[in-house]
């Protein structure tokens, strides 16, 4: 079984470009999360999607936005990068909305702001 | 205060050590809690799920406190493969399904 797909694996942009990231969850799983994890910092929660719904979002900008589409594959979206930005930014799916499950997570998209 | 809290780190232990990492979490609606395993450079990946009766896989065992809001992992007879990042996770249900992970305790073990 496939697991979590992200890409691209590495991505570099320049200040005040936009990025776009994808994420194809396991089959079946209907949530997919979005998650920054600085260099050396922990992983900071983003984005909540689920059946095609942002459910929650993290303490980020608006400038950071994404969608979910109808075969539960997902977008994230950085307007206005600016050089913090740069991060590796991690997408995890699970396959239900509450409970005692766990997330899978992609191998991530290294973003690199110069 | 955040909601989810590790002990900063990082440790460093010789072989063979056993080793404890704790971990708080201050909503009350917390539903589940795992541990994930980060290598550098490299996604989180689930260790083991956290029961409130306690839980053991081999080396790792992991205990729950929901009284006490408080998690542990402890790894016995500690091996160099194990030099990772341990990341305390929790779902909750309150104010919005979310789940949180700590900022990760970085383990280094050493021959």
């Amino acid at each position: 079984e496939a697991g979590v797909t992200q890409s691209p694996t590495h991505l570099i942009k320049t200040r005040g470009q936009q990025a776009t990231l994808r994420c194809s969850p396991i089959s079946g799983h209907t949530s997919v999360y979005w998650y920054q994890q600085a260099l050396g910092l922990g992983l900071q929660f983003l984005l909540w999607y689920d059946e095609g719904e942002e459910r929650n979002r993290g303490n980020f900008p608006p400038r950071f936005s994404g969608r979910q589409f109808p075969n539960y594959s997902s977008e994230l979206n950085v307007n206005a990068l600016e050089l913090e930005d740069s991060a590796l930014y991690l997408c995890a799916s699970s396959p239900f909305r509450e409970g005692n499950t766990e997330a899978f997570f992609g191998q991530g998209t290294r973003l690199t702001v110069v | 205060r955040k909601e989810v809290e590790q002990d900063p780190g990082p440790f460093n232990v010789p072989e063979g050590a056993t080793v404890a990492f704790n971990c708080t979490y201050s909503n009350s609606a917390s539903q589940s809690f795992f541990w994930y395993r980060q290598d550098c450079r490299k996604e989180p990946k689930l260790l083991m799920s956290v029961y409130s009766s306690g839980n053991e896989d081999g080396r790792f065992t992991a205990q729950l406190n929901r009284a006490s809001q408080y998690i542990s992992l402890l790894i016995r007879d500690s091996k160099l493969s194990d030099s990772a990042t341990y990341l305390c996770v929790v779902n909750r249900g309150a104010g919005g399904f979310k789940t949180i992970f700590g900022a990760g305790t970085r383990l280094f073990v050493k021959a």
